[in-house]
């Protein structure tokens, strides 16, 4: 089955620690993202890659890091910097035609205590 | 940059009640339109979108937005609702050109409840 996996379904961490998020797809798609959820703002864009190696800042991308060294994989480290990083994480991709349809994996929720 | 704006927070419906959802969005040029839909633990899926033609487009279960420019809006409806449609909605834009259209801006959502 194609599809996008995040691992692992929740996690908690402590304040001050920096935790990496797993974000894997199968769907030979190009572009990633990684967008942040919390209730009543929607979703907001933390950070994309349009192709391996390359990657751009969304619209929240401070407190946040990531890598594309492989076309499937594209993890988001929430680092210690971040000042509100409990949040619901969802990574995306599509493929770079005219349209740019995003599909999503099923999310990370993060908790940090 | 584009926006995104739904104003309507939370709908509360009973069963076979008809459906309309606002968005309306903000972007001088030409655009991409969609609707997401988030059923309790599920993924955010596609219901529907628009990317150019008809400016009425059906999506699945029963789903349909008509895009009209002139209003900058793309308004989600179906005609009967049922229990099942129970989810968060998200109207989403990105630019339809070449350039720029890799940003997906997604308003803040629309919890729908369906009282059987």
């Amino acid at each position: 089955d194609g599809g996008i996996t995040q691992s692992p379904k929740y996690l908690f961490r402590k304040e001050g620690q920096n935790v990496t998020l797993s974000c894997e797809q199968n769907l030979n798609h190009d572009a990633m993202y990684w967008y942040r959820q919390d209730p009543g703002q929607g979703l907001r864009l933390i950070y994309y890659s349009q192709i391996v190696n390359d990657f751009q800042k969304g619209d929240i991308a401070e407190g946040y890091s990531v890598s594309r060294e492989k076309k499937e994989s594209f993890p988001l480290t929430v680092t210690s910097a971040q000042k509100n990083p409990t949040a619901f994480y969802l990574c995306a991709s599509s493929t770079r035609d005219i349209a740019y349809e995003q599909y999503f994996g099923p999310g990370t929720r993060l908790t940090v205590t | 940059a584009q926006s995104v704006s739904q104003h309507n927070h939370h709908v509360i419906l009973s069963e076979a009640a008809s459906l309309e959802l606002g968005c309306n969005y903000s972007y001088g040029g030409t655009v991409n339109l969609f609707w997401y839909v988030q059923y309790p633990g599920q993924h955010l899926q596609l219901l529907l979108k628009y990317f150019s033609g008809d400016p009425l487009v059906k999506g699945i279960k029963g789903f349909e937005a008509e895009f009209i420019k002139s209003k900058f809006s793309f308004n989600l409806r179906k005609p009967s609702v049922q229990w099942s449609d129970t989810a968060e909605y998200f109207c989403a834009v990105n630019a339809g050109s070449n350039f720029g259209n890799e940003k997906l801006t997604f308003g803040t959502g629309t919890r729908l409840t369906i009282i059987p």
